[in-house]
Parts: C-alpha cells; sequence; structure tokens
C-alpha cells in the first residue's frame, strides 16, 4: 500500500519560502503513470490543485502559482518537495501531498495534511 | 473549468438517501471524480469516472452523470458517511479543479 507522508516547518514568516517534503513509501516515484502532486486547502477556499512533478523532474504549475512555485524530486530518498516564494497569510492553509494517476486521472493516494501558517 | 455543487450543506438522518449535485462550467464528458473528506484529514477518492466506484467503497455510493451535470448519491447514509464531500473534474489535464464540497451533516 503506498503511503504518503508532508514533513515541514508549521510556521513561515510573510515574503519567506515554505518548503515542505513529500516522503513516499510503499512505491517507487520513479514508476511511470503517476503525477506527484501538491494541493492545498485554504480556509474558505477549497482544494487548489497546485502542480505536480513527473518521474522525470518535468513540471506543472497551477498558473496562478507559476511565478513563486518550484518543485524538486529526490528519486534517492523517494521524495517530493515543494518550495513556494514570497508568501503572505493568503497561503496559510493545509497542504497535501498526493498521486495522481495518469489511467484514471484521479488523486488516489493522499498524505494525512500539513498545516502551514504564514505569520509573523 | 469551474465546478460548482450544491447543495452546500445538507442535514441527514442515519438510513436517509442523500443525493448531491455537481456542475461543471463546460463539457466534461464523464471525467468526474468524487472525493469525501472527514475532519482533519485528507480527502479519500469515493468515484471516479463518474460511476465507477473505487475498490473498498461500499457499495451505498453511486454516481451518474455525464456532460455537464452530476450526482453523487448515498444511499442508506450510514454514521461513517457525514462528512465533506467533494466533485473533481479531470478533462483538462492537468489543470485538474474542484467543486466547493458539500457538507453532509447529521439532522
Amino acid at each position: 500500500q503506498v503511503h504518503l507522508r508532508e514533513s515541514g516547518p508549521g510556521l513561515v514568516k510573510p515574503s519567506q519560502t515554505l518548503s515542505l517534503t513529500c516522503t513516499v513509501s510503499g512505491g517507487s516515484i520513479s514508476n511511470g503513470g503517476f503525477y506527484w502532486t501538491w494541493i492545498r486547502q485554504r480556509p474558505g477556499k477549497g482544494l487548489e490543485w497546485m502542480g505536480y512533478i513527473y518521474k522525470t523532474g518535468s513540471t506543472y504549475y497551477n498558473p496562478s502559482l507559476k511565478s513563486r512555485l518550484i518543485f524538486s524530486l529526490d528519486t534517492s530518498k523517494n521524495q517530493f518537495s515543494l518550495n513556494l516564494g514570497s508568501v503572505t497569510a493568503a497561503d496559510t492553509g493545509t497542504y497535501y501531498c498526493a498521486r495522481g494517476t495518469e489511467w484514471q486521472r484521479t488523486f488516489d493516494h493522499w498524505g494525512q495534511g500539513t498545516l502551514v501558517a504564514v505569520s509573523s | 473549468i469551474q465546478m460548482t455543487q450544491s447543495p452546500s450543506s445538507l442535514s441527514a438522518s442515519v438510513g436517509d438517501r442523500v443525493t448531491i449535485t455537481c456542475r461543471a462550467s463546460q463539457t466534461i464528458s464523464s471525467y468526474l471524480n468524487w472525493y469525501q473528506q472527514k475532519p482533519g484529514k485528507a480527502p479519500e477518492l469515493l468515484i471516479h469516472t463518474a460511476s465507477i466506484l473505487q475498490s473498498g467503497v461500499p457499495s451505498r455510493f453511486s454516481g451518474s452523470g455525464s456532460g455537464t451535470d452530476f450526482t453523487l448519491t448515498i444511499n442508506n447514509v450510514q454514521p461513517e458517511d457525514f462528512a465533506t464531500y467533494f466533485c473533481q473534474q479531470s478533462y483538462r489535464f492537468p489543470l485538474y479543479t474542484f467543486g466547493p464540497g458539500t457538507k453532509v451533516e447529521v439532522k
């Protein structure tokens, strides 16, 4: 069974960079057919797809976040990471990593989520 | 593609039948998924491709629809079904978007 787990600081200061890592177990991120995805849920804003990184390192970002977002992959640790720059209070919320499937076009496995607050 | 859901919340009793509607701003064929989210937990996939139950999901859940209008039905609601339900379009890869959610509460 595939498991994903987010890790990172729960508090980030405004204008700084939010950095999170997702550790995957029970399956390799180097396997094809999956898009390693970040989704966030901000208070009162619903679920927002942020983007994905593929096993090759290719990325696709939500256009609304593209200028501030960088994803990376560490296949040796079976991890992928998110860096969101120039954060404001509007970036406060719960951040999920998830596995996107190519054939079903779903997010079939999710991490438990990590709450990040942006505050001075 | 914008997704809307109705109602935003509803109250039900154990044993009731519940129906949630999801509408897309343009046709999405059958590329519609449903997720269940309980407080403090991540969403879980219930149904994909409008009507196909994910493995392990009880048969009291069902989905239907195509084009722009979709429904999620829960027959004989159980205590563990009180949660928030989200639809998600998977038509426009990779810019998948979610509906705002429908909260199913205890009457």
